[in-house]
């Protein structure tokens, strides 16, 4: 199983509708998790950092369930400019401190 | 706000040639990574610093060096650029912990190897 996974998409959604989607992690030593943001040639951003209790920020929402090892991403009443590739990155912290970046997932938002 | 800066947006070079990607923040952030990104392949981790004069391999160090003389600047060297070392190369830093706190990217150098 790969230390991080993502669908890669694209998920192609309306204008104005909800979408989620998953990240999955193999090692249950993990510790820390964040959604990052791609646009199209640019650099990666922090979008949201994950908490255990679940955490939102304005229309997205992000969840983790560490029981199933995976995040989540939900964005509500999308909007065009929500169109960009979302990266899952988790970090284990332990002998060997590492912060594994997933490949992205892919959102297409359609007018 | 916390700036990266890289030196090139763009490069191309020779197979053979040495490159020097140079990477600056101006946050004092102890740490500094070095990533490509390739298509289907995601971010992949060359090479980080936690100090000045302390660097650590990644997951793909083969091809590169790198050196943080000063703080807040931290350069990948390619000693004899190849075909295959064509990608997006993306410079980060962060503080506290290496792998707990967010990451801040620099814009990337497209880099070509011809």
């Amino acid at each position: 199983r790969k230390e991080v996974e993502q669908d890669p998409g694209p998920f192609n959604v309306p204008e104005g509708a909800t979408v989620a989607f998953n990240c999955t992690y193999s090692n249950s030593a993990s510790q820390s998790f964040f959604w990052y943001r791609q646009d199209c040639r640019k650099e990666p951003k922090l979008l949201m950092s994950v908490y255990s209790s679940g955490n939102e920020d304005g229309r997205f929402t992000a969840q983790l369930n560490r029981a199933s090892q995976y995040i989540s991403l939900l964005i509500r009443d999308s909007k065009l400019s929500d169109s960009a590739t979302y990266l899952c990155v988790v970090n284990f912290i332990g002998r060997d401190d590492k912060i594994i970046f997933g490949k992205g997932t892919r959102l297409h938002i359609l007018p | 706000d916390v700036k990266v800066t890289q030196s090139s947006r763009y490069l191309v070079k020779r197979t053979g040639e040495k490159v020097f990607l140079e990477c600056v923040q101006d946050m004092d952030h102890e740490n500094m990574f070095w990533y490509r990104q390739d298509p289907g392949l995601g971010l992949r981790l060359i090479y980080f610093s936690y100090d000045v004069k302390m660097k650590e391999k990644g997951d793909i160090p083969e091809g590169y060096s790198v050196s943080r003389e000063k703080k807040e600047r931290f350069s990948l060297i390619l000693e004899s650029a190849s075909t295959n070392q064509t990608s997006m190369y993306l410079c980060a830093s962060s503080t506290g912990g290496p792998s707990t706190d967010t990451q801040y990217f620099g814009p990337g150098t497209r880099l070509t190897v011809l």
